[in-house]
């Protein structure tokens, strides 16, 4: 079955980048779209943004000017770049398949997300 | 943006008792509506899709109903292991977007 696995520095400066990657295991990144989502400490889920293993992207309008998702399918990942990050975007980000069957959609599987934290 | 309003947003059920959650939409999302259970530490779960579609191996007490801006998911018989927080997400096509609901809290009562 497909697993998916966050990985990356658990703590960023204000002001700096976040940088995560997704990695699959268990299935192919091909012909599927692939989505981050976060979620403050305590707080509700926050859809950032997806890619289609094509490299096709779109973002959340909210995020849009300081995010960038990647793909690289010879590694089988997808990566996540926030930039100018302040302690707003301190949260567990979570990746996850987003599964697109005309016309509806719906997130399944979920990495177990990983925190990260923005404090000097 | 489509905002998704879930209620109540906590709710005390007795075990072996049915939870009834709501999720409004802020305008119709068709039926691409999505539930989800998360407890703490762990990753969301999707229970259900296309509103009412039960997701592989969530048993069959999870119901969804619902399409437009109203949507229902119910549990019937809550066990132990329900107790969570519940979110609903709804699937935009165009333009491509995905929201959330703020969550429902199933507690014990």
């Amino acid at each position: 079955q497909v697993q998916l696995q966050e990985s990356g520095p658990g703590l960023v400066k204000p002001s700096e980048t976040l940088s995560l990657t997704c990695t699959i295991s268990g299935g192919s990144i091909s012909s599927y779209y692939w989505s981050w989502i976060r979620q403050p400490p305590g707080k509700g889920l926050e859809w950032i943004g997806y890619i289609y293993y094509s490299g096709s992207t779109n973002y959340n309008p909210s995020l849009k000017s300081r995010v960038t998702i990647s793909v690289d399918t010879s590694r089988n990942q997808f990566s996540l770049r926030l930039s100018s990050v302040s302690a707003a975007d301190t949260a567990v980000y979570f990746c996850a398949r987003d599964e697109q069957l005309y016309p509806t959609g719906w997130f399944d599987p979920w990495g177990q997300g990983t925190l990260v934290t923005v404090s000097s | 943006e489509i905002v998704m309003t879930q209620s109540p947003a906590t709710l005390s059920v007795s075990p072996g008792e049915r939870a009834t959650l709501s999720c409004r939409a802020s305008q119709s999302v068709d039926s691409n509506l999505a539930w989800y259970q998360q407890k703490p530490g762990q990753a969301p779960r999707l229970l259900i899709y296309g509103a009412s579609t039960r997701a592989t191996g969530i048993p069959a007490r999870f119901s969804g109903s619902g399409s437009g801006t109203e949507f229902t998911l119910t549990i019937n018989s809550l066990q132990s292991e329900d107790f969570a927080v519940y979110y609903c997400q709804q699937y935009n096509n165009w333009p491509p977007g995905r929201t959330f609901g703020q969550g429902t809290k199933v507690e014990i009562k």
